[in-house]
């Protein structure tokens, strides 16, 4: 069984300052991780995934995300926030062929 | 891009109704899937469909749900009689293949709230 906890239900930061949304996983198996994010209005838009190839994955927009086994970890980052990043962002952990189990959703507000 | 398609973007019933929830995946998608978001709380894996047949469903697909794809093009979920918990955003995808070489591609959702 797969499990997803993000930390911080709503993250704040300046325009230009780094983002750091976290994201912890639990799984049975080797995990396939995935970060989505939704704009308002919008669907569910895949951003990055890792698939066991390199740890440190990038992803669009200038957002990658770093496997951490030992950590149980899968955080995403972003060296320098823009205003059009304000978003909900979601981490979700696969099996495989399970379907994804996604976190609760982190809330970036970026402010000018 | 080919998106994924769902109407109508809100529907508003009443405690009781049946409900049914619309989805256009993209064309040459193989597997489909509902998913819902409880206002706050988590996005939750309901039900995944392939080959005209439920693949796998969760504990919160009961006997209320069904899904179905009755034109070739179209893939419905419907609601027997909605309760007040219903209410929630509801999202459909669609994915080429299975597994994490074929990611899940979300329509816009709609939102389902049972007065």
């Amino acid at each position: 069984a797969q499990s997803v906890t993000q930390l911080g239900s709503h993250v704040s930061v300046s325009e230009g300052a780094l983002v750091l949304l976290r994201c912890n996983y639990s799984s049975s198996v080797p995990p396939y991780l995935f970060w989505y994010v939704q704009y308002p209005n919008q669907g569910l838009q895949l951003l990055l995934k890792y698939t066991s190839a390199a740890t440190l994955v990038k992803g669009i927009n200038g957002f990658e995300a770093e496997f951490k086994k030992s950590e149980t970890s899968f955080h995403l980052t972003k060296p320098s926030a823009h205003m059009s990043d304000a978003a909900e962002y979601f981490c979700a952990v696969s099996g495989g062929n399970t379907p994804l189990v996604f976190g609760k959703g982190t809330r970036l507000s970026v402010i000018a | 891009e080919p998106e994924v398609t769902q109407t109508p973007s809100h529907q508003v019933t009443q405690m009781g109704q049946e409900v049914i929830l619309r989805c256009v995946p993209i064309s040459n998608h193989l597997y489909f899937y509902w998913y819902r978001q409880i206002l706050g709380q988590k996005v939750e894996f309901l039900v995944s469909f392939y080959n005209n047949e439920i693949s796998e469903k969760s504990e919160i697909f009961d006997d209320q749900f069904s899904v179905e794809r009755p034109d070739g093009s179209n893939f419905t979920l419907k609601i027997r009689s909605t309760k007040l918990e219903d209410s929630a955003m509801y999202f459909c995808a669609s994915s080429e293949g299975q597994g994490i070489g074929s990611p899940l591609h979300f329509g816009n959702g709609t939102r389902l709230t049972v007065t």
